[in-house]
């Protein structure tokens, strides 16, 4: 059964870096099959996709976001991060982190994020 | 980027049917996937790939859609049905990146 589970700290200070690691278990994010994904979603609001990274350490961000993010793999202990710098009461939130599936149909891939962590509380303030 | 639009809510009697929409220039080239929301917890898939159910979701749950609009129907309505429903697709920008749909709260009446 594949799990994920977020952690880092609960409460981050304006302007300093938001830290978060993802942990999988019951498959190896080296696995070429998935990408490993980071999604928020604010008190009361809808979800905000953060970015994913591939297998190959590479990542692709949400353009909002871009200038402030790093997301990076630790295959060893078999986890993921994110990095959102320069962090404002903007960026509270609860934070997921999900896998993306994927395959081919008809011609055409297709993504859905099938696994997700239960999500952590991230709050920025002073 | 692209955004997808949803209705904000809709209401149902209890074991009626019930149809939410996504609509958004990224579903003319991209699969829909639509995700439950409940409160207080993580979203989970329960359509992927424009109509196609995970193991374990509900065969009331079904998806549908044609250009730019995508429908997940619940037929058959049950009061744990109620929840939050989020519609999501890659981007059509170019890039591989994601976009939500802004949710539609559905209540079982």
């Amino acid at each position: 059964q594949v799990q994920l589970q977020e952690s880092g700290p609960g409460l981050v200070k304006p302007s300093q870096t938001l830290s978060l690691t993802c942990t999988v278990s019951g498959v190896s994010i080296s696995s070429g099959s998935y990408y490993w994904s980071w999604i928020r979603q604010p008190a009361g609001k809808g979800l905000e996709w953060i970015g994913l990274i591939y297998t190959s350490g590479s990542a692709n961000y949400n353009p909002s976001l871009k200038s402030r993010v790093t997301m990076s793999l630790d295959t060893s202990k078999n986890q993921f991060s994110l990095k959102m710098r320069s962090v404002t009461a903007a960026d509270t939130a609860v934070y997921y982190c999900a896998r993306i599936n994927w395959n081919l149909i008809h011609y055409y891939y297709y993504y859905y994020m099938d696994v997700w962590g239960k999500g952590t509380t991230v709050t920025v303030s002073s | 980027s692209s955004e997808l639009t949803q209705d904000p809510a809709v209401s149902v009697a209890l074991g009626q049917t019930v149809r939410i929409t996504c609509q958004g220039d990224s579903l003319r080239t991209h699969y829909v996937s639509w995700y439950q929301q409940k409160t207080g917890q993580a979203p989970v898939l329960v359509i992927y790939a424009k109509s196609n159910r995970p193991s374990g979701i509900p065969d009331r749950f079904s998806g549908s859609g044609a250009g730019d609009i995508a429908s997940l129907t619940i037929a058959g309505a049950q009061a744990e049905d109620e929840a939050d429903y989020y519609c999501n697709s890659r981007d059509s920008s170019g890039n591989h990146s994601y976009v939500f749909g802004s949710g539609t709260k559905v209540t079982v009446l």
